[in-house]
């Protein structure tokens, strides 16, 4: 159950875009499609940016996307908002009917 | 708006037991998954298990396997985690979270301390 592989911090500037990305194994992203994002902002809890790879829960914004090749996910924030500064997380379905984390990104919009 | 509510947490000595409870306020908590994660304050989230809408299956990382169990009272909208032989390592905030199936963790609750510690 290794963590997923997420780089420690991506900066942008507003309006930029910015993709940060999430690698694991054939056991969890490479086999499944159940990839998830979460932005966690300090001091609250996790909320849920992108489930199944590339859906967005009703209420998220559009500039948020995802998507999956190979064994690494993606997610794209688009149009960069001040608001979108925060920890950003993936997450996988693993092939032991568990499920793996990466170690969060944490995003500085300058 | 749907709450999910953690409590239970708190000041525990290595090698003692807590349990966590997480209140549902919706309409389908009986149809759903549901999770524990937790996150050690400034470090990232870690799964730690998750029961089916029925009860019958649970999962386990393997960090906590043989020492936490999870179990929830349908009539009651209530999830728990049981923890036992607790460590110093499972100092954390404790998230329950509501699942859809396979895609894991939706809905967060506020999440709840447990410290453990001498």
């Amino acid at each position: 159950q290794s963590a997923l592989t997420q780089p420690a911090s991506v900066s942008g500037s507003p309006g930029q875009s910015i993709t940060i990305s999430c690698t694991g194994t054939s056991s969890d992203i490479g086999n499944y499609k159940y990839v998830s994002w979460y932005q966690q902002h300090p001091g609250k809890a996790p909320k849920l940016m992108i489930y199944e790879v590339n859906n967005r829960p009703s209420g998220v914004s559009n500039r948020f996307s995802g998507s999956k090749s190979g064994n690494t996910a993606s997610l794209t924030i688009s149009g960069l908002q001040t608001e979108d500064e925060a920890d950003y997380y993936c997450s996988s379905y693993t092939s032991s009917s568990t499920w793996v984390f990466g170690g969060g990104t944490q995003l500085t919009v300058l | 708006e749907v709450q999910l509510v953690e409590s239970g947490g708190g000041l525990v000595q290595p090698g003692g037991s807590l349990r966590l409870s997480c209140a549902d306020s919706g309409l389908t908590f009986s149809s759903n998954w549901m999770h524990w994660v937790r996150q050690v304050p400034g470090k990232g989230l870690v799964w730690v298990s998750r029961i089916e809408s029925d009860g019958t299956t649970t999962n386990y990382a393997d960090s906590v396997k043989g020492r936490f169990t999870i179990s929830r009272d349908n009539a009651k909208n209530t999830l728990y985690l049981q923890m036992n032989s607790l460590r110093v390592e499972d100092t954390a905030v404790y998230y329950c979270a509501r699942g859809e199936g396979s895609a894991g963790p939706a809905q967060w609750g506020q999440g709840t301390l447990v410290t453990v510690s001498s």
